[in-house]
């Protein structure tokens, strides 16, 4: 079953504001991702972090792999219409399982 | 574009048959996973194969089968098919070095009636 908790569910807001959401777990993980999905079509990769304490950047997109390994956060700076789309986090245990487990989904929705 | 593709992109079948899902991983990669996406929920993982071989397994079905060929292409099979089964499929692939950096596939959709 799920160990992610990706809030919130569904956003929405005014084109340029700036959005945050976030993945949190009880358990810790060692690698965390970011997807971005649009309707009918498949995730795809925004962002990856590998260390805790890592903050990585792709264009107005910022994420944080958190210090106790447990969390995650992805902010989008000066939204604009193409961001609307499912947001996922998705992780890799630290019990050497190999496969990723997703969040829920973040649906945001931008209003022009 | 990712770079991997699948196909059919839409499917749609009937309760208790069988059907071959197929994909083509980004060149060089070795990994591919299969993932499953009901309405609106998140992707559960299925199986991942890795140069050939089952490396990992999820919550897949004993009515759901996997392959993985020496070109790397992949293969997601269904059979006894149920309305439950309906949803989108996808693949995913990854490079060896980095193998959690995973690139989805385009996704079939498979509607069971």
């Amino acid at each position: 079953g799920q160990q992610l908790n990706q809030s919130p569910q569904s956003m929405f807001i005014q084109e340029g504001e700036d959005v945050s959401m976030n993945c949190t777990s009880s358990s810790i993980f060692n690698t965390w991702l970011w997807y971005k999905q649009d309707p009918g079509e498949g995730p795809v990769l925004l962002i990856a972090l590998y260390k805790a304490g890592e903050l990585t950047s792709n264009g107005r997109l910022t994420a944080q792999f958190g210090i106790t390994r447990k969390d995650s956060f992805l902010n989008i700076s000066a939204s604009i219409p193409s961001d609307v789309g499912i947001y996922f986090c998705a992780g890799l245990l630290d019990t050497g399982r190999r496969a990723l487990t997703f969040g829920s989904g973040t649906r945001l929705q931008v209003q022009p | 574009d990712s770079g991997v593709t699948q196909t059919p992109k839409h499917l749609i079948t009937a309760t208790g048959q069988r059907v071959t899902l197929r994909c083509s991983p980004r060149s060089g990669d070795l990994s591919v996973y299969w993932y499953q996406q009901s309405l609106d929920q998140g992707l559960q993982f299925l199986i991942q194969y890795y140069n050939g071989e089952e490396r990992a397994k999820g919550n897949i079905l004993e009515r759901f089968s996997a392959q993985q060929f020496p070109d790397l292409h992949s293969e997601l099979n269904l059979s006894s098919l149920e309305l439950g089964d309906s949803a989108l499929y996808f693949c995913a692939s990854s490079p060896s070095p980095r193998p959690y950096e995973q690139y989805f596939g385009p996704g079939t959709r498979l509607t069971v009636t």
